[in-house]
């Protein structure tokens, strides 16, 4: 099962909107929607900001949004701002027995 | 608060053991499915064993055969036992708690701990 595609870095400007991919295939994201993302400082762990592709937990920012269209999922970041500058995993459940897998990771740095 | 902390991390030989720890607290241990996530040095998230609430376990076939996975609800503590340590296994090793009995994501993670495996 190879890692998900994300594009590894992408940039705004604050108060822009970014929008990161993650392209699996018909046997992860497009078939289950249970497309999470995390969201990743350095030496500081990872934080879940979306699950089950566009259900934010409590405590997250609705300036965080996720979708899917077919084996690709997005997430996107409105009214950048500078402490929104991280690492962006997604990851999607696989099967009863791989379980899940992650992409490989977007770097967003905010101009 | 939730706090997951990991340890038993270190520097090892290819083909040695190591034993990883996760003490947890702020939430009923017993009750929540537990993993091990790892991220290698430049590398992305690697999903690499799961287990159930009940002990119910899966493996990345990465690790499969060498690292067992195991949970002491007495002490709120997950484990993860690594033996014929590769190379390969060198990385960040983090204790990840599930969200919900789902398998599909997780709600909280420790700091991490390193693994270098390297002769």
């Amino acid at each position: 099962q190879s890692a998900l595609t994300q594009p590894a870095s992408v940039s705004g400007s604050p108060g822009q909107s970014i929008t990161i991919s993650c392209t699996g295939t018909s046997s992860d994201v497009g078939s289950y929607n249970l497309v999470s993302w995390y969201q990743h400082h350095p030496d500081k762990a990872p934080r879940l900001i979306i699950y089950e592709v566009n259900k934010r937990p409590s405590g997250v920012s609705h300036r965080f949004s996720g979708s899917k269209s077919g084996n690709t999922a997005f997430l996107t970041i409105s009214g950048l701002q500078t402490e929104d500058e991280a690492d962006y995993f997604c990851c999607s459940y696989v099967n009863s027995r791989i379980l899940m897998i992650f992409g490989g990771g977007t770097t967003l740095t905010v101009l | 608060e939730v706090k997951l902390l990991e340890s038993g991390g270190g520097l090892v030989q290819p083909g040695r053991s190591l034993r990883l720890s996760c003490e947890t607290s702020g939430f009923i241990f017993s009750n929540h499915a537990m993993s091990w996530v790892r991220q290698a040095p430049g590398k992305g998230l690697e999903w690499v064993s799961f287990i159930g609430g009940g002990g119910s376990t899966n493996y990345a076939d990465s690790v499969t055969g060498r690292f067992t996975i195991s949970r002491d609800n007495s002490k709120d503590t997950l484990y993860l036992q690594m033996n014929n340590l590769k190379v390969e296994d060198t990385a960040l090793y983090y204790c990840a708690k599930l969200f919900s009995s789902r398998p599909s994501e997780f709600d909280y993670w420790g700091q991490g701990i390193l693994v270098t495996v390297s002769s």
